[in-house]
Formats: structure tokens, C-alpha cells, sequence
């Protein structure tokens, strides 16, 4: 089946420094990946979408420069935290559909514990 | 401006009972609806879907119910199983869409 790799799984940094989260489709292409991120006790919130060969479509309320996102090919798309504050300690989740249109299922990593010091 | 809600964020249910969650949506644009189901540190997991052309879909120990008038669905688990404690997420969708709107979430705990 259809998966979905996400690394690291969990990352400590120094505030400051910056984040880089990769999100790779293992068994199919993916054109468009989404990024989200969950607050504890939270839903699930979307960050941005990310799409091969353009730029990313950023939700209302996300710093752009601050979560960078760069889809360089069919499989991988990553997110980078820049300048990290103790803010942005998260769970930061990918997903990628392997279907075209929003009713295949989003298939979804297995998220990155960001804890920033 | 909270489109999918699951107003319980936890539930109890023995096992082998019945556990019904439950998910409201407020925009009517929405049709077409998934569960997913998320353990700790791990990303969500795709259980169920159905569309707003059907009221019930069914998959082994898992049914879903849509009310379109209600703007309400459940996703029933019978029997229920230790194993199905976690977290359960509804997310809706529409035509043309690529991203899903989810809820808050409801937190189940299966009791032996």
C-alpha cells in the first residue's frame, strides 16, 4: 500500500538554529503534499500545500519565511523551520494523496516531534 | 471558525461494546467525509470514508453515518477492541478540493 516516510521522527534544537523535515512518497507520486501541525489536545491544522515545481500555497496565519517549503521532485518535499523559537515546538505532520482530486484518502508520515530550546 | 467539530474529546467504552463518535459540520459545500485514526507520535491513519450521495458505509467492525440534513456523521466500531483506543479525527472534504478540514479530535479508550 501506499506510504508515506517521514524524517526525523523526533529533532531537539537550540533556538535560533533552523529545522529541516523531510517527507518522501515511497510507492507512488505525488504531485501535491500537504504540511500540518498539531498543538497538544488540538486538531490537526493545515500549514501549506506543496506542489512539484512551484511554490507552496501557505495557509492564512503562516509565516511563509519562517516554514520554508521546497517540493523538488515527485517524491520528496521537506520542510525547513527557520530561525526556531520555543514557539514552534510541535508536531509537525505530512501527507501526500495518491489519487488525483480530494476524494482519495490523504495518507499521512508519521509526524516529527520538533522540541526547541 | 471551527467547520468540523467533535464536541466529546474523550470517550470510554468497554470492550465489546458498541463506541460511537461522533462529528458535526457547518459548511454545506463539505461532501465527502473520512475517519482516521491517530496513536501517539504517529501520523493519522485513513479508516473510513463516505460520500454525501450515501448515509451508511461499512467496512468490517466500522460503519459510518451520514445525515446531510443534520450535518452530522458517526462512526460506529462494534465490536469494540483494546486495540482501537486512540485518537479519532473526522475530516471533511469537497469536489475539486485538495485539502480536508478535520476536527478536534476524540480521544477513545477502550476498558477490558
Amino acid at each position: 500500500g501506499a506510504v508515506v516516510s517521514q524524517h526525523p521522527s523526533r529533532v531537539i534544537c537550540k533556538s535560533g538554529t533552523s529545522v529541516k523535515i523531510e517527507c518522501r512518497s515511497l510507492d507512488f507520486q505525488a504531485t501535491t503534499m500537504f504540511w500540518y501541525r498539531q498543538f497538544p489536545k488540538k486538531s490537526l491544522m493545515l500549514m501549506a500545500t506543496s506542489n512539484e515545481g512551484s511554490k507552496a500555497t501557505y495557509e492564512q496565519g503562516v509565516e511563509k519565511d519562517k516554514f520554508l517549503i521546497n517540493h523538488a521532485s515527485l517524491t520528496l518535499s521537506t520542510l525547513t523551520v527557520t530561525s526556531a523559537h520555543p514557539e514552534d515546538s510541535s508536531f509537525y505532520i505530512c501527507s501526500a494523496r495518491t489519487g488525483q482530486g480530494g476524494y482519495s484518502p490523504l495518507h499521512f508520515g508519521n509526524g516529527t516531534r520538533l522540541t526547541v530550546t | 471558525d471551527q467547520q468540523v467539530k467533535q464536541n466529546s474529546p474523550s470517550l470510554s467504552v468497554q470492550e465489546g461494546r458498541i463506541s460511537i463518535l461522533n462529528c458535526d459540520y457547518t459548511n454545506s459545500m463539505f461532501d465527502y467525509f473520512l475517519w482516521y485514526k491517530k496513536y501517539p507520535a504517529e501520523g493519522p491513519t485513513f479508516l473510513i470514508s463516505i460520500s454525501s450521495i450515501k448515509d451508511k458505509n461499512e467496512d468490517g467492525r466500522f460503519t459510518v453515518f451520514l445525515n446531510k440534513s443534520a450535518k452530522h456523521l458517526s462512526l460506529h466500531i462494534v465490536p469494540s477492541q483494546p486495540g482501537d483506543s486512540a485518537v479519532y479525527f473526522c475530516a471533511a472534504t469537497f469536489q475539486g478540493a485538495q485539502k480536508l478540514v478535520f476536527g478536534q479530535g476524540t480521544r477513545l479508550t477502550i476498558n477490558p
